[in-house]
């Protein structure tokens, strides 16, 4: 299956600023998909990005917040814009393991806004 | 649009024993595909057992397996042997596939297996 390498694995962010997340995948994918995990929660889906196409978001979240770059089949970067406290959550990146035979995951990134 | 529940917060079981973790889905599609996924500390996501709707055999991958009640939109994993390194929250997660290709995932169970 697939390894991706996601970057930085922890920040701590000041609010009103940025923060971009990395993911490297060893083998070319054709759909990546966002995560956020808030503290003590599920997973929710934010957003899965396509090369060479606009990320389609879910319900809640929008690009202006959550700008998505995939520039091409093995990398992709999210951006949380504006940060506040209630950004405080581990983001995850996601790639398809072949149709339907599961899903790997990033380590995280845990972040921090103070 | 599909939903996962896991009715069960937290779990405790001690270690060499058994432990079943429920998992129930809700969804207008026939054929779909199931997940038990494992989040230790670490927070690194390890898939455990998948499971196919159109096959009625329940999935099984060593101590863990699962039983799959189609009809009833169930979905449960059982960990035979517990071991410490077991210790985990565990998510059930339902995937649409076709046009629905992406995962939906339960709230959790913390599962502590205790020596």
């Amino acid at each position: 299956s697939a390894v991706i390498s996601q970057k930085p694995s922890r920040d701590i962010c000041q609010r009103g600023t940025s923060l971009t997340i990395q993911c490297q995948v060893d083998s070319q994918v054709t759909m990546m998909f966002w995560y956020r995990q808030q503290p003590g929660q599920s997973l929710t889906l934010i957003a899965t990005a396509n090369q060479g196409s606009e990320a389609t978001y879910e319900s809640g979240f929008v690009i202006d917040k959550f700008p998505i770059s995939r520039p091409n089949l093995t990398f992709s970067t999210l951006t949380v814009s504006n940060l506040s406290p209630e950004d405080s959550s581990i983001y995850l990146c996601s790639v398809g393991v072949g149709y339907n035979y599961g899903y790997t995951f990033g380590s995280g990134t845990r972040l921090t806004v103070v | 649009a599909q939903t996962v529940t896991q009715s069960q917060p937290e779990m405790s079981v001690q270690e060499a024993e058994t432990v079943t973790l429920s998992c129930t889905y809700d969804t207008s599609e026939s054929n779909y595909y199931l997940f038990w996924y494992k989040q230790p500390p670490s927070r690194q996501m390890i898939l455990v057992i998948r499971q196919e709707a159109y096959k009625q055999q329940n999935a099984t991958e060593n101590r863990f397996s699962v039983n799959f009640q189609k009809a009833a939109k169930s979905f449960s994993l059982k960990i035979s042997d517990s071991q410490l390194g077991d210790t985990a929250m565990y998510f059930c997660a339902f995937d649409g596939g076709g046009s629905n290709y992406k995962l939906t995932f339960g709230k959790g169970t913390l599962l502590t297996v205790n020596p």
